[in-house]
């Protein structure tokens, strides 16, 4: 499979602890998102690389939140402290920026309880 | 207000029906609009990509994009039971310090009846 693929798929944790997820792009994109979705809405950015630079982080993207692409690969999403407002489902996406394309393709996505 | 509206249904048709989705839009810097389908618990699949105004055909889809109404479109054609999903517009601004960020609606759900 060559698609997007994000590890875990679910995630229980207590309010609190600290969770980390894993994001590895299609292999020759050089740009990798992260979203976040909760139920009835669309997905809303919080941060993206171009190759390991961090370009731009959404006000969503509190202190707690942390991410990075080590080498321009995969990618991780920390999230400490999680509170129950945490909850919801984390999405990677990635593209390849060529000329004036942009398709983002999604991975199937974390799904995040805090309890 | 949102910048990107879209009514989140549900939208009930019989099978072989044509599906009609739309989303309206604030920002006039939108220059890039996409469709994604999204089924329930699984990530977005894109489904057409659209630059500026226009149409664009794809098999029984047909995206439309009127940037002077800042209104756009998806018809599906033909609707099959498999098209029940959760169908998202999403666009991004053309200038170069936005390039990562899709700005996502709600997201209309779906459902075709047999």
């Amino acid at each position: 499979d060559t698609g997007v693929s994000q590890d875990p798929r679910h995630k229980i944790t207590k309010r609190g602890q600290n969770v980390t997820f894993r994001c590895d792009p299609i292999s020759e994109h050089n740009r990798l998102y992260w979203y976040r979705q909760t139920l009835g809405q669309g997905p809303e950015f919080l941060t993206y690389f171009q190759n390991e630079a961090q370009l731009e982080k959404s006000r969503l993207l509190s202190d707690r939140f942390s991410a990075e692409r080590p080498k321009g690969s995969f990618s991780t999403l920390e999230i400490q402290r999680t509170e129950q407002g945490d909850s919801a489902m984390y999405l990677c996406a990635s593209s390849l920026r060529l000329g004036t394309t942009n398709e983002q393709f999604f991975g199937p996505g974390t799904r995040l309880t805090v309890l | 207000q949102k910048e990107v509206e879209q009514d989140p249904g549900p939208l009930s048709v019989p099978e072989g029906a044509i599906v009609s989705l739309n989303c309206t839009y604030s920002n006039s810097a939108f220059q890039y609009f996409m469709w994604y389908r999204q089924y329930s618990r699984k990530g977005p699949e894109l489904l057409m990509y659209t630059y500026s105004s226009g149409n664009k055909e794809d098999g029984r889809f047909t995206a439309q994009v009127d940037k002077s109404s800042k209104y756009i479109s998806l018809f599906i054609r033909d609707s099959q039971p498999s098209d029940s999903a959760t169908y998202l517009c999403a666009m991004i601004r053309g200038e170069a310090d936005s390039w990562g960020k899709l700005q996502f609606g709600a997201g209309t759900q779906v459902v075709v009846t047999p």
